[in-house]
C-alpha cells in the first residue's frame, strides 16, 4: 500500500497568481500521477511524472500552465500558473501500490483550490 | 471523459434494493478499479479486477469485467443510506502509463 499526503489541503488564490501543490509518498515509486477534479465532475489526468525525466502531459494540458517537478522517488510538486476562476478544482496526486500498473492505485486527499 | 463513460449518470433507489452501475472503456487495459467518493471528500478504493478475471466479490460488492465488450459493472447488494456517494471506474491501460477515470455515477440511497 501507499500513504500519500498533500499540501496545502485547500487554498484561496487571486487570479493571475500561482499555487504549488506538494505530494509526498511514504515509499519510493517510479511514477506519480496528477489529476484535476472540477466541481461535480470526474477526475481528469493532467500528467504522469517519472523521477529524472520530464512529465508527460495529457491532451489539453501544457507544461507552461502546469509545471511539474519530480526531484526524487517520494516527492512531486504541481504548480498551477496564472490562475483563473476556471482553475478552481480539486487537485490530486496518485501512485500505484506496487509496480504500475498491476496494483491498487492510491490517491492523496486532494488540494481544494478556489480562485477569486 | 478521457477513457470512457459510466451509466447511469445518476441512480436513486430505496434502502435494501440493489444498485448496478456500468462502465465502458475504449482501449485495452491491464486492470479496472472501482472507487467511491463521498461528497467533497477523498477517493475510497473498492475493488480491483484484472483483465484476465471475469468476476470478483468483496462483501456486498460484485464486479464483472467483459474485455470483449470493454465494459464492467458494479453491483451493490442490499444498499444502505451510507452507500450514497459517487462511484467511479478507472482503468490502467495495457501499454501506456495512464490511469483514466470514467464519468461516474451518483448513487442516492433513500432510507
Amino acid at each position: 500500500s501507499a500513504v500519500i499526503s498533500q499540501k496545502p489541503s485547500r487554498d484561496i488564490c487571486q487570479r493571475g497568481t500561482s499555487l504549488t501543490i506538494q505530494c509526498q509518498v511514504d515509499s519510493q515509486v517510479t511514477m506519480m500521477f496528477w489529476y484535476r477534479q472540477q466541481p461535480g465532475q470526474s477526475l481528469t489526468l493532467i500528467a504522469t511524472a517519472n523521477q529524472g525525466s520530464e512529465a508527460t502531459y495529457e491532451s489539453g494540458f501544457v507544461i507552461d500552465k502546469f509545471p511539474i517537478s519530480r526531484p526524487n522517488l517520494t516527492f512531486s510538486t504541481l504548480t498551477v500558473s496564472n490562475l483563473s476562476p476556471e482553475d478552481s478544482s480539486i487537485y490530486l496526486c496518485s501512485v500505484n501500490g506496487g509496480d504500475y500498473p498491476t496494483d491498487t492505485q492510491y490517491f492523496g486527499p486532494g488540494t481544494r483550490l478556489t480562485v477569486l | 471523459s478521457q477513457q470512457g463513460e459510466e451509466d447511469p449518470q445518476a441512480l436513486s433507489i430505496q434502502e435494501g434494493e440493489n444498485a448496478t452501475m456500468n462502465c465502458s472503456y475504449k482501449t485495452s487495459i491491464n486492470n479496472l478499479q472501482w472507487y467511491r467518493q463521498n461528497s467533497g471528500r477523498g477517493l475510497v478504493h473498492l475493488i480491483l479486477i484484472r483483465s484476465n478475471e471475469r468476476e470478483k466479490h468483496s462483501g456486498r460488492l460484485r464486479v464483472t469485467l467483459d474485455t470483449s465488450k470493454k465494459s464492467s459493472s458494479l453491483l451493490i447488494t442490499a444498499s444502505r443510506a451510507a452507500d450514497t456517494a459517487s462511484y467511479f471506474c478507472a482503468t490502467a491501460l495495457y501499454n501506456f502509463n495512464k490511469f483514466y477515470f470514467g464519468s461516474g455515477t451518483k448513487l442516492n440511497v433513500k432510507p
